[in-house]
C-alpha cells in the first residue's frame, strides 16, 4: 500500500512551547490530508482536512489558532501545537488521500505521534 | 445519529475460529468501505476496501457490503492471536470519510 510518513514519533515538549508535526505522502501526491487526535482507549477523532493550497477546514470545537494546519505541497501538511498544555498531550495521527483508478479514494494513516507536554 | 456504527465489544473468540465484525452507515451516498486495524498505540492500517455489493476476499478477510442494509461486515477466517486489536470501519463519502469507534477483538491462544 502506499505510504505516509509522520515525524516525530514521540516529542517532550514543555509547557507553553510549540510543536510541529510533518505529514508527508512518500510515494503519492495527496491533494487532501486529514489530521487526528486519538486518547489512550478512545476513538480517532478528526481534528481538521488539510487541502494543499488553502485553508484548512477545522472540526467543531478544535481550536484553528492553537492547531496550526499547512499544506504547502502536494506530499506535505505540517500540524503545529502552538502554546502546547499538558492536556494536548495525546497521539496526533495523520492520514492521506490516494485517489487511484481502481482504489478509488483511499487513505492511509502515518504512523502517528506522541506528544507528552510537561 | 452517527454516520458510522460499531459494536465496541470487546468481543472474543478463540484461535482458529471465525471473527464477525460488523458495522452500520447511514449516508446512502456512501461510495466505499474501508476496514482498519489498529494495534494498540499504533495507528490504523488498511486491511481492506469494498464498494460493490457482495464479498470480497482477501487472504483470511472477506469484507461484505449490503447496500440496501447499509450493512458492511469482516470475516477473519482461522483467527489468529496475533489479529487481537481495534477494528475500525469507515465510509467515504464525497471527500469525507467517517469512522466507526471502532470494535475490540481479542483471539483466545
Amino acid at each position: 500500500g502506499a505510504v505516509v510518513s509522520q515525524h516525530p514519533s514521540w516529542v517532550i515538549c514543555k509547557s507553553g512551547t510549540s510543536v510541529k508535526i510533518e505529514c508527508r505522502s512518500l510515494d503519492f501526491q495527496a491533494t487532501t490530508m486529514f489530521w487526528y487526535r486519538q486518547f489512550p482507549k478512545q476513538s480517532l477523532m478528526l481534528m481538521a482536512t488539510s487541502n494543499e493550497g488553502s485553508k484548512a477546514t477545522y472540526e467543531q470545537g478544535v481550536e484553528k489558532d492553537k492547531f496550526l494546519i499547512n499544506h504547502a505541497s502536494l506530499t506535505l501538511s505540517t500540524l503545529t501545537v502552538t502554546s502546547a498544555h499538558p492536556e494536548d498531550s495525546s497521539f496526533y495521527i495523520c492520514s492521506a488521500r490516494l485517489q487511484g483508478m481502481e482504489t478509488g479514494n483511499t487513505i492511509y494513516f502515518g504512523e502517528g505521534s506522541w506528544l507528552t507536554v510537561v | 445519529q452517527k454516520e458510522v456504527e460499531q459494536n465496541s465489544g470487546p468481543l472474543s473468540v478463540p484461535e482458529g475460529a471465525i471473527a464477525s465484525l460488523n458495522c452500520t452507515y447511514s449516508d446512502r451516498g456512501s461510495q466505499s468501505f474501508f476496514w482498519y486495524r489498529q494495534y494498540s498505540g499504533k495507528s490504523p492500517e488498511l486491511i481492506m476496501f469494498i464498494y460493490s455489493n457482495g464479498d470480497k476476499e482477501d487472504g483470511r478477510f472477506t469484507a461484505q457490503l449490503n447496500k440496501a442494509s447499509q450493512y458492511v461486515s469482516l470475516l477473519i477466517r482461522d483467527s489468529q492471536p496475533s489479529d487481537s486489536a481495534t477494528y475500525l470501519c469507515a465510509a467515504q463519502t464525497g471527500n469525507q470519510f467517517y469512522f466507526g469507534t471502532g470494535t475490540s477483538l481479542t483471539v483466545i491462544p
